[in-house]
């Protein structure tokens, strides 16, 4: 089974608007990080949280971790239209293994 | 500074055959993972190599093979290739692995007719 899972599957909202994606995992981890990927495109680094870290921002980006919920979320404020992607959570399962993804949430952004 | 760079970008083979993709990393980056991306699978994690050893691997059949050069170019091989290896393959590579971010490649489209 996924060790990360995000919430919603599917997400539509207007430009300018706020949009919130949800991770949720299962076992500890050491850190988490957010991807983005345009349709059949490789994935872009958003961000990388550690479990010491709760909150980090990079532009519109925030992402907060709450590892007693085993649980991130990703706000991306005043939506644009270039926003409309999948959006991946990825942890570290195990101490020295590789990142594990989750099934995504896919963003549309109406102009 | 370059990203990372994967070869072919896209590949229609018949069933049966062989095919070898090909990863150039980050300049500086030892570690090099490889992802194969379905629909219906989402992203699955193939295998890591980290200075030229391969580190982890996931649940994949030994048809799925890797390497990893003294420059930390990757390459990753399927033999008797089948209907449902068609997929979108996606290489990362990081400085160190599971703890440092990972940059992804734009992925070999692999089509198995």
């Amino acid at each position: 089974s996924q060790q990360g899972e995000e919430d919603p599957q599917a997400l539509s909202i207007q430009e300018g608007e706020n949009a919130t994606m949800n991770c949720s995992y299962k076992t500890s981890i050491n850190n988490l990080q957010w991807y983005r990927q345009n349709s059949g495109r490789g994935l872009v680094h958003l961000i990388l949280i550690r479990s010491n870290e709760r909150e980090k921002h990079s532009g519109r980006l925030r992402v907060t971790l709450d590892t007693s919920k085993k649980s991130s979320s990703l706000l991306i404020t005043a939506s644009r239209a270039a926003d409309t992607a999948s959006y991946f959570c990825a942890t570290d399962a195990h101490y020295g293994q590789n990142f594990v993804f989750g099934p995504g949430t896919r963003l549309s952004v109406l102009p | 500074k370059a990203g990372v760079t994967q070869t072919p970008r896209y590949l229609i083979k018949t069933r049966g055959q062989q095919v070898t993709l090909s990863c150039s990393p980050i300049s500086g980056h030892r570690s090099v993972s490889w992802y194969q991306q379905t629909p219906g699978q989402g992203l699955q994690f193939l295998f890591e190599y980290f200075s030229e050893t391969q580190r982890n691997k996931g649940n994949f059949p030994g048809r799925f093979s890797g390497r990893q050069f003294s420059n930390s170019r990757s390459e990753m091989n399927v033999s008797t290739l089948e209907l449902g290896d068609s997929a979108l393959y996606l290489c990362a590579s990081s400085l160190q692995g599971w703890n440092t971010e990972a940059f992804f490649g734009q992925g070999t489209r692999l089509t198995v007719v």
